[in-house]
């Protein structure tokens, strides 16, 4: 069971928007501690998608969107293309300045 | 370019110890730290710890106190990230990232525990 909650499976149609949650509490998201996302396709590594909560790295397109608010953050994806099917992954940290990951997120696009 | 070169995948029987290499390239080593994620089959990323690149000092995933240690070896830009007492559960693909400033990551190393 994961630190972080995330909804196992997100779906939208291309040109939709969806977003994923990322439910922590008041000692990781909670305490003030960044959150960044990351994006993963099968039998590759991880790539950031989003860090400090919401900025994107150079190449990100602003499609990608995030926000935080209390012990939760989020992730949104506008105008879904059926490139952005992959998992997502929020990552941030606790109170004795462990990293947490949050179990994942499968996004089908229809 | 920056870049992490790892170890190559390995079968361990448990109760064995493992250690995974990572070579980075690209940029000063002891300007950052390096992190170690795992990904067992089919299932999420799981954080297992971090080392600096600095000073070796290391923050260890409370799952993981007691059987990991990671080091690092700066004079040739190498960490290394060693589990012992492997359990089956333990199977998984090893990741080495460099994540204090944008982010990198290693190939993988996929460690198949099985008697």
């Amino acid at each position: 069971q994961s630190v972080l909650t995330q909804p196992p499976s997100v779906s939208g149609a291309p040109g939709q928007r969806v977003t994923i949650s990322c439910t922590g509490s008041r000692s990781n998201i909670g305490a003030g501690y960044d959150v960044h996302w990351y994006q993963q396709f099968p039998g590759t590594a991880p790539k950031l998608l989003i860090y400090g909560n919401t900025n994107r790295p150079s190449g990100v397109p602003d499609r990608f969107s995030g926000s935080k608010s209390g012990t939760s953050a989020s992730l949104a994806i506008s105008g879904l293309q059926a490139e952005d099917e992959a998992d997502y992954y929020c990552q941030s940290y606790d109170s004795s300045l462990s990293g947490v990951f949050g179990g994942g997120t499968k996004l089908t696009v229809l | 370019q920056v870049q992490l070169v790892q170890s190559g995948g390995e079968v361990k029987k448990p109760g064995a110890s493992l250690k995974v290499s990572c070579k980075a390239s690209g940029y000063i080593f002891s300007s950052y730290g390096i992190s170690w994620v795992r990904q067992a089959p089919g299932q999420g990323l799981e954080w297992m710890g971090w080392i600096s690149g600095y000073n070796g000092n290391t923050k260890y995933g409370k799952k993981f106190q007691g059987r990991v240690t990671m080091t690092t070896d700066t004079s040739t830009s190498t960490a290394y990230m060693e589990l012992r007492s492997l359990r089956s559960d333990d199977t998984a693909v090893y990741y080495c990232a460099q994540l204090d400033y944008g982010d990198t990551w290693g190939q993988g190393t996929l460690v198949t525990v099985s008697s």
